[in-house]
């Protein structure tokens, strides 16, 4: 039983435009939500992320919305950028386990020229 | 400051072979974590140690892994006898403290034939 959805596995965007990855989980339960970024032959990398407490966070071109009631977060790229092709896996947890985190199968972002 | 790392990157064993992979931490990070991503799927967690405790292994698939972190420093995962199914790529991530973003590594990539 998969927790946390990431329903795109793949997703094309132009250089310049708004990158919008949606991820939906199932566990109400889960109170801490990540955004982690892949590229080949790398481990996954920390990139935002927001607590339930919250419905926005924002790190430079980079910003999470969390919508409680419909348990759907979105990770928002502005403006999307070549180097920003990877994979993107949302990730959540529950506080008091620690880190362990519960990841998404991931999105494929390719930011075309 | 070096990050996690893992050895080996690559590995490639026959069904019923042992296999042993290594992750040396962030220095100074006390928890350690293991999981596993098979054929593009999600990143599955697999364990969690404190130092050179277990605190939590419920991710671990079955008794044919077995994790060890001697002295608390590096850890060891080795997979005996290997089948088919185990095939993937094994990260390991570290954290300072434990509610802190994971740092990981960039897998081992185990193939079993």
């Amino acid at each position: 039983d998969q927790q946390v959805k990431q329903n795109s596995p793949s997703l094309s965007v132009q250089e310049g435009r708004i990158s919008i990855l949606n991820c939906d989980y199932t566990n109400s339960m889960f109170d801490y939500f990540l955004w982690y970024k892949k590229y080949p032959a790398e481990g996954p990398t920390f990139l935002i992320s927001i607590s339930s407490i919250k419905d926005k966070n924002e790190d430079g071109r980079f910003t999470v919305f969390l919508n409680k009631s419909a348990k759907h977060l979105s990770l928002h790229i502005v403006p999307s950028q070549p180097g920003d092709s990877a994979v993107y896996f949302c990730a959540a947890r529950i506080t008091g386990t620690a880190s362990k985190l519960t990841f998404g199968t991931g999105t494929r972002l390719q930011v075309t020229l | 400051e070096a990050g996690v790392t893992q050895f080996p990157s690559h590995s490639v064993i026959e069904k019923g072979q042992t296999v042993t992979l290594r992750c040396d931490p962030i220095s100074g990070h006390d928890n350690l974590y293991w999981y596993r991503r098979v054929m593009g799927k999600e990143i599955k967690f697999l364990l969690h140690f404190v130092k050179e405790s277990k605190q939590d292994e419920s991710g671990m698939p079955n008794n044919r892994f077995l994790a060890e972190r001697t002295g608390g420093t590096y850890s060891t995962l080795k997979v005996q006898p290997a089948e088919l199914e185990d095939s993937g790529v094994y990260f390991c991530a570290s954290s300072q403290v434990y509610n802190s973003p994971l740092h990981f590594g960039n897998g081992t990539r185990l193939t079993v034939t």
